[in-house]
C-alpha cells in the first residue's frame, strides 16, 4: 500500500517561505496518479492547495496560486510544496495525498499523509 | 466558484441510531462529490465517491445518494466507531472544495 510522509519545519516566520516534501513509498510516481496538498487550519475545515502529474502539469486553489508552487523529483520519489508570504493564517496541518489518476479526479484521495503542523508565528 | 454546505454542523445520536447528513453544492456538479470521515488527530479517510460508490473496505451501513445539487450521506444503524466528522467535497478537473464539516456525537 502506497504511503506518503510529510517533513518539514513546524514553525516558521510572519513573511518567510514555507518548503514542504513529501516522500513516498510503495509506489513510483512516475508511473501516475496526481499527487497534492490539502490543509486544515486548527478546528477548522479542509482546503485543497494543488495538485501535480508525475510529467510536471501543476494546478493550484485560485486563492493560494500567487504564493505556491508544487514541484515533483521522480528521482527522489518525492513531491514538494513551496508558500511564500506566509502569515498566521498559513499555520495548519499541512497534508500530503495522492489523487486519481484522471484531472478529473486529481482531488479524490484514498491516500493521505499523517499531516505535519506548521505554525506561522514570529 | 462552486461552494458546498453541510447541515447540520453538529449532529447527537445513540449507537443504532440511523444518521443523516446533507450536503448542497451552489450550482450543479452532476454526481461528482465524495465523503470523508476524519478523527481527532487522523487524516480523513475516503467513505464514498462519485457520490454513492463506496470506497473498498468501507462498511456497508454507510451509503451515499444525490446527484445535481443535493447530497446526502446515510449512516444506517451507528456503531461507536462512527463517531467522527464528515466532509464533502465536491472535485472536478477545475474546482476542488470541501464542506465546512458535520460533527456527530455522542448524545
Amino acid at each position: 500500500q502506497v504511503h506518503l510522509q510529510e517533513t518539514g519545519p513546524g514553525l516558521v516566520r510572519p513573511s518567510e517561505t514555507l518548503t514542504l516534501t513529501c516522500s513516498v513509498s510503495n509506489y513510483s510516481i512516475a508511473i501516475d496518479y496526481y499527487w497534492g496538498w490539502v490543509r486544515q487550519s486548527p478546528g477548522q475545515g479542509l482546503e485543497w492547495i494543488g495538485s501535480i502529474f508525475h510529467s510536471g502539469a501543476a494546478y493550484y486553489n485560485p486563492s493560494l496560486e500567487s504564493r505556491v508552487t508544487i514541484s515533483v523529483d521522480t528521482s527522489k520519489n518525492q513531491f514538494s510544496l513551496a508558500v511564500t508570504s506566509l502569515t498566521a493564517a498559513d499555520t495548519a496541518v499541512y497534508y500530503c495525498v495522492r489523487g486519481g489518476g484522471l484531472r478529473l479526479t486529481m482531488m479524490l484521495v484514498a491516500f493521505w499523509g499523517q499531516g505535519t503542523l506548521v505554525t506561522v508565528s514570529s | 466558484d462552486i461552494q458546498m454546505t453541510q447541515f447540520p454542523s453538529t449532529l447527537s445520536a445513540s449507537v443504532g441510531d440511523r444518521v443523516t447528513i446533507t450536503c448542497r453544492a451552489s450550482q450543479d456538479i452532476f454526481s461528482w462529490l465524495a465523503w470523508y470521515q476524519q478523527k481527532p488527530g487522523r487524516a480523513p479517510n475516503l467513505l464514498i465517491y462519485k457520490a454513492s460508490t463506496l470506497q473498498s473496505g468501507v462498511p456497508s451501513r454507510f451509503s451515499g445518494s444525490g446527484s445535481g445539487t443535493e447530497f446526502t450521506l446515510t449512516i444506517s444503524s451507528l456503531q461507536p466507531d462512527d463517531f467522527a466528522t464528515y466532509y464533502c467535497q465536491h472535485y472536478s478537473s477545475s474546482s476542488q472544495t470541501f464542506g465546512q464539516g458535520t460533527r456527530v456525537d455522542i448524545k
